[in-house]
């Protein structure tokens, strides 16, 4: 079956530091794959799509990597701030379904420390 | 504010009772789709629409789940006697043709007693 993992629930970092946040996939063929911040009790909200002949996708301070043959998606923060604490969502459309809904990752909460 | 609005945003029900809920989405975006969150889980699909047809949904959904999109503008989710197992966020995204990207409501949080 298909599944998503994000493999840190919970990430804690230092202000200033770079965050790095791992999403890994199994039988899937994604031609691309998204990533999403959610605020609590707030709905998603997407911020960067990398497609899969891009191995790097760059929005301001963060940066998305995709590697088709590991089956991963890295999700960079440089320069993290407070402001950055949020749980991060690695999505991917289901295969075959024509509706192009999305499967989740279960999120990584990203806490930035002061 | 992406755009997508939900009504309510806050609902506290009795087991038994019926529930439901509306979604605005985007006025140019022909396919809206709704998901449901427990907490420490992603959003789960729930159910797909092509403007007012209703195409796809998920085994998640029940026979006391029922959506509509009349005129393929506006939502409605409908849970019919609810049980503590509905409690959950409910989310609506709309999503416009050409684009891979879905817009999500603010979500209807949803606690049954």
């Amino acid at each position: 079956s298909q599944k998503i993992e994000q493999n840190s629930e919970a990430l804690n970092i230092q202000e200033g530091k770079t965050a790095t946040l791992t999403c890994n996939y199994t039988n899937y063929s994604p031609a691309y794959l998204q990533w999403y911040r959610q605020d609590p009790g707030r709905g998603p909200v997407f911020l960067l799509l990398i497609r899969e002949n891009e191995k790097e996708k760059r929005k301001e301070r963060l940066k998305v990597t995709f590697d088709t043959t590991l089956k991963q998606s890295l999700f960079h923060i440089t320069a993290s701030q407070p402001a950055d604490s949020a749980t991060y969502l690695c999505a991917l459309e289901n295969s075959g379904a024509g509706s192009y809904q999305l499967t989740f990752g279960k999120g990584t909460k990203l806490s930035v420390i002061p | 504010d992406t755009g997508v609005s939900q009504d309510p945003r806050h609902k506290i029900t009795k087991r038994g009772q019926n529930v439901t809920f509306r979604c605005d989405p985007i006025s140019e975006h022909n396919r809206l789709y709704w998901y449901r969150q427990t907490l420490g889980q992603g959003p789960e699909f729930l159910t797909y629409f092509q403007n007012e047809a209703q195409l796809e949904k998920s085994r998640l959904l029940s026979d006391r789940f029922s959506a509509e999109r009349p005129k393929g503008s506006f939502s409605t989710l409908e849970i019919q006697r609810t049980e503590q197992g509905d409690s959950a966020m409910y989310l609506c995204a709309s999503r416009p043709i050409g684009q891979e990207t879905q817009y999500f409501g603010p979500g209807t949080r949803l606690l049954v007693l």
